[in-house]
């Protein structure tokens, strides 16, 4: 079957250092992957989407890279702040999204 | 939240009961979903449409069923809730679903905390 799949259910890590959460897919090869976030008690919102040929996407702090020999999107957030203590979602796309479970990042001050 | 709004926020049912979530929008999206998020399960899509009277099943569609007979409402009912429904649910539009355009990204609405007791 086609699955996503976040590895990680949680990472903490110190202020100021860089977060990196994994996204992998199998038996699939999606056009594109997004990345959401989501806070305790609300809906996930949006925040990259990376196409299959693009190697690499950034947005302030933020950077998503796709690779597709290992089928496996990797999201970065450099000099982490606790404001960005959330869960984060990989998706792929098709008829509809297909969701990963998400990783919660906690970061310490 | 993107000019979603879903109804009821909070809702507690007895089992048995018909229970009715309401999603609406205000961006004129030709597509919205159901899903519900638990713990370990992350977020699964119950229904989608993609049209008015246009819907079609997800992955966990037992036991709900849906209606959209004006692009900006989608309802999700429960006819006989049970305590394996007691779960998060969340409403999200997009406005394709191509599976290679930017345009599938979604927007989510609040969700509703449903607990079937």
């Amino acid at each position: 079957s086609q699955k996503i799949e976040q590895n990680s259910e949680a990472l903490n890590i110190q202020e100021g250092k860089t977060a990196t959460l994994t996204c992998n897919y199998t038996n699939y090869s999606p056009a594109y992957l997004q990345w959401y976030r989501q806070d305790p008690g609300r809906g996930p919102v949006f925040l990259l989407l990376i196409r299959e040929n693009e190697k690499e996407k950034r947005k302030e702090r933020l950077k998503v890279t796709f690779d597709t020999t290992l089928k496996q999107s990797l999201f970065h957030i450099t000099a982490s702040q606790p404001a960005d203590s959330a869960t984060y979602l990989c998706a792929r796309g098709g008829t509809a999204l297909i969701f990963g479970k998400g990783t919660t990042l906690s970061v310490s001050s | 939240d993107a000019g979603i709004t879903q109804s009821p926020r909070h809702k507690v049912t007895e089992t048995g009961t018909p229970v009715t979530l309401r999603c609406h929008q205000t961006e004129n999206h030709r597509y919205m979903y159901w899903y519900r998020q638990d713990p370990g399960h992350g977020l699964r899509l119950i229904h989608y449409s993609y049209g008015v009277k246009d819907t079609d099943k997800g992955e966990v569609s037992d036991g709900y069923s849906v209606s959209r007979s004006k692009t900006e409402d989608f309802l999700l009912t429960l006819e006989s809730a049970t305590s394996s429904q007691t779960s998060v649910y969340f409403c999200a539009i997009s406005e394709s679903a191509s599976g290679e355009s930017s345009t599938d990204t979604q927007y989510f609405g609040p969700g509703t905390r449903l607990t079937v007791l």
